[in-house]
């Protein structure tokens, strides 16, 4: 497995509430991505990142808000957690092989509740 | 907007039959990702399609591309139970500086049953 870890694994909050998910990796990759997976959609894109302090928003970016203040870290922000937002949240990372395609490695996921 | 539809959404099959799943997408991309994940698990890469004709296989699954018709192929051969997954398709388009934001299909729930 690529060097990805998601904290936490699980969590249960309730409405209006704020949370944080971290993404952590050991590979140096400068490429890091937060994508939602909700049955019958697949996975869908967040925020990415393409540099330390470098984000940009993805297809379904409202209400989430994103960090990377080291190269190893990735943040996801809800800052007002609401029930759509209950779904399984995925980090990935990428290298960019001579920038051509970017294959890109997933880490554990974290299960995300909103009461 | 790109769009990737895969077909079927579910297939319930018997070990040793052959099968095909289609991934369809709507704009012109020449890359194309095949992933497999368990339940309550992970995405796994299984195959990166980067050209036109572009073939893969790994044991029992092949993957192939034609970026003229806009479609991927995944296609399973005597299957067995160890196949059993929910199978994504995902083709990238490009962000920022070289970063690729993968859209993904649906997902194929593949079930072989004994």
């Amino acid at each position: 497995d690529a060097g990805i870890t998601q904290s936490p694994r699980h969590k249960v909050t309730e409405t209006g509430t704020p949370v944080t998910l971290r993404c952590h990796q050991t590979e140096n990759h400068r490429y890091m991505y937060w994508y939602r997976q909700d049955p019958g959609h697949g996975l869908r894109l967040i925020h990415y990142s393409y540099g330390v302090k470098d984000t940009d928003k993805g297809e379904v970016s409202d209400g989430y808000s994103v960090s990377r203040s080291k190269t190893e870290d990735f943040l996801l922000t809800l800052e007002s957690a609401t029930s759509s937002q209950t779904s399984v949240y995925f980090c990935a990372i990428s290298e960019g092989i001579g920038g051509f395609y970017n294959e890109q490695f997933f880490g554990p996921g974290t299960r995300l509740t909103v009461l | 907007e790109l769009k990737v539809e895969q077909n079927p959404l579910f297939l319930s099959m018997q070990e040793g039959k052959n099968y095909t799943i289609y991934c369809n997408y709507s704009t012109t991309s020449d890359r194309l990702y095949w992933y497999r994940q368990d339940p309550g698990k992970s995405l796994e890469s299984l195959f990166v399609l980067l050209s036109n004709g572009a073939v893969k296989q790994e044991g029992r699954l092949m993957a192939s591309l034609d970026t003229k018709a806009r479609l991927s192929t995944l296609h399973i051969t005597a299957a067995v139970h160890d196949l059993s997954a929910t199978y994504f398709c995902a083709v990238d388009i490009f962000g920022i500086q070289g970063a690729q934001k993968l859209v993904f299909g649906q997902g194929t729930r593949l079930t072989i049953n004994p």
